[in-house]
């Protein structure tokens, strides 16, 4: 089985500064990771997906995460905050290398980014 | 392209009653699965279906169903609600391969009374 925990319910940040979200994994096989933002009453847009190519993985809108497999972690970051990162994201595990359907949810790390 | 589309966006249904919620995929996705999500649960998968056939299954009561036409669209069925059951339903859809990422809808957020 597969799981995420994001460390951090709630993360406020200035604009301009660098944003840290956390997310620790678990799985039994080499897992499929993703990152997705979800604002308010709209759906969940994917920023970025690790699939066991390059470890340092680019998202949009300057997010780029890292894979560590030593430390089971895929950290979300971004240099200088915008006021418009303001949102819910969720770190996502796929249960099976390569596979994007299934996907196990963390439980969000709500940004918050002020002026 | 269009995204995902889903319909109604909102619905309010008392206890008892049964409700059908729809989900058209991306031009030309085939796979369409089905996400509830709630403050306490958070989101979890329902199912999954590909070709009209249920492809995977989460793990929730057989109240919870659903189906897929042969243009892919989807409908997601729950019936004898509960006020549980009150949450945003996600519908999101995907290419043809398992590898494929999946593109979310809006969501229908359905009020249980």
């Amino acid at each position: 089985a597969q799981s995420v925990t994001q460390l951090d319910s709630h993360v406020s940040v200035s604009e301009g500064t660098p944003v840290l979200l956390r997310c620790n994994y678990s799985s039994s096989y080499s897992p499929s990771l993703f990152w997705y933002v979800q604002h308010p009453n709209k759906g969940l847009q994917l920023l970025l997906k690790y699939t066991s190519a390059a470890t340092l993985v680019k998202g949009i809108n300057g997010f780029e995460a890292e894979f560590k497999k030593s430390e089971t972690s895929f950290h979300l970051t971004k240099p200088s905050a915008h006021m418009s990162d303001a949102a819910e994201y969720f770190c996502v595990v796929s249960p099976n290398t390569g596979t994007a359907s299934k996907l196990t949810f963390g439980t969000g790390t709500r940004l918050q980014v002020t002026l | 392209k269009a995204g995902v589309t889903q319909t109604p966006r909102y619905l309010i249904k008392t206890r008892g009653q049964q409700v059908t919620l729809s989900c058209s995929p991306i031009s030309g996705h085939r796979s369409v699965s089905w996400y509830q999500q709630t403050p306490g649960q958070g989101l979890q998968f329902l199912f999954e279906y590909f070709s009209e056939t249920q492809r995977n299954k989460g793990n929730f009561p057989g109240r919870f169903s659903g189906r897929q036409f042969s243009n892919s669209r989807s409908e997601m069925n729950v019936s004898t609600l509960e006020l549980g059951d009150s949450a945003l339903y996600l519908c999101a859809s995907s290419g043809r391969q398992l590898t494929d990422t999946q593109y979310f809808g809006p969501g229908t957020r359905l009020t249980v009374l």
